[in-house]
């Protein structure tokens, strides 16, 4: 099935400082490709998406692009505070054309200091 | 659109205890799935329902575990003689069935103690 290798953390930034988050998958097909974010003793909240190649998903200044060439579907914000400090997952269906069970990369903690 | 409720947040219990756990999925999806998190982990899934019938289960669901959803709605899924190892936060999610892009939401999942 699908697979995702998620950048390792903790990532700690200083306020206004600019985010990446590397995510790297492993598919048949072109599934959509998700982020999560997970704030502290809450559920995951989808933060973006891409249903395809070359798409860009985008909310709240975050933005990843679906690149097929290098697999890859890294996380970015130009300029972080201290409020997105959460736990933040890259995620596709296990199968690609399902939308069912999820995998999930191991997460990203980042902490945002003022 | 009053998002994916789960009852209770948090359950601690003795271990061989049975537990249960109920997730409300948002009203018009009609696929509900149940995840488990373990601390510093992303969620593994253990089993999806499309309406009422229960499509897909995960190695992970052992024969101390059960899920239903009776009516097409509401979920619960039930533990049997807990163990130390269930120990996790369990997190439903639901998702409309029209295509693959559509995204899953998620409850704010209810946390598992076994002492």
């Amino acid at each position: 099935g699908n697979s995702v290798t998620q950048m390792e953390g903790p990532v700690t930034l200083s306020e206004e400082a600019f985010l990446t988050i590397n995510c790297t998958y492993t598919a048949t097909g072109y599934p959509s490709l998700f982020w999560y974010v997970q704030y502290p003793g809450e559920g995951l909240q989808l933060l973006l998406k891409a249903t395809k190649a070359d798409d860009k998903g985008s909310n709240k200044g975050f933005e990843a692009t679906y690149r097929k060439e290098t697999t890859s579907f890294h996380l970015e914000k130009g300029s972080v505070q201290v409020s997105d400090s959460a736990v933040y997952f890259c995620a596709l269906p296990i199968s690609s054309g399902s939308a069912r069970q999820l995998t999930f990369g191991s997460g990203t903690q980042l902490t945002v200091l003022p | 659109d009053t998002g994916v409720s789960q009852d209770p947040r948090h359950k601690i219990t003795k271990r061989g205890q049975n537990v249960t756990f109920r997730c409300d999925p948002i009203s018009e999806h009609n696929r509900l799935y149940w995840y488990r998190q373990t601390l510093g982990q992303g969620p593994e899934f253990l089993t999806y329902f499309q309406n009422e019938a229960q499509l897909e289960k995960s190695r992970l669901l052992s024969d101390r575990f059960s899920a239903e959803r009776p009516k097409g709605s509401f979920s619960t899924l039930e533990i049997q003689r807990t163990e130390q190892g269930d120990s996790a936060m369990y997190l439903c999610a639901s998702s409309l069935a029209k295509d693959s892009n559509q995204p899953q939401h998620f409850g704010d999942g209810t946390r598992l103690s076994i002492l």
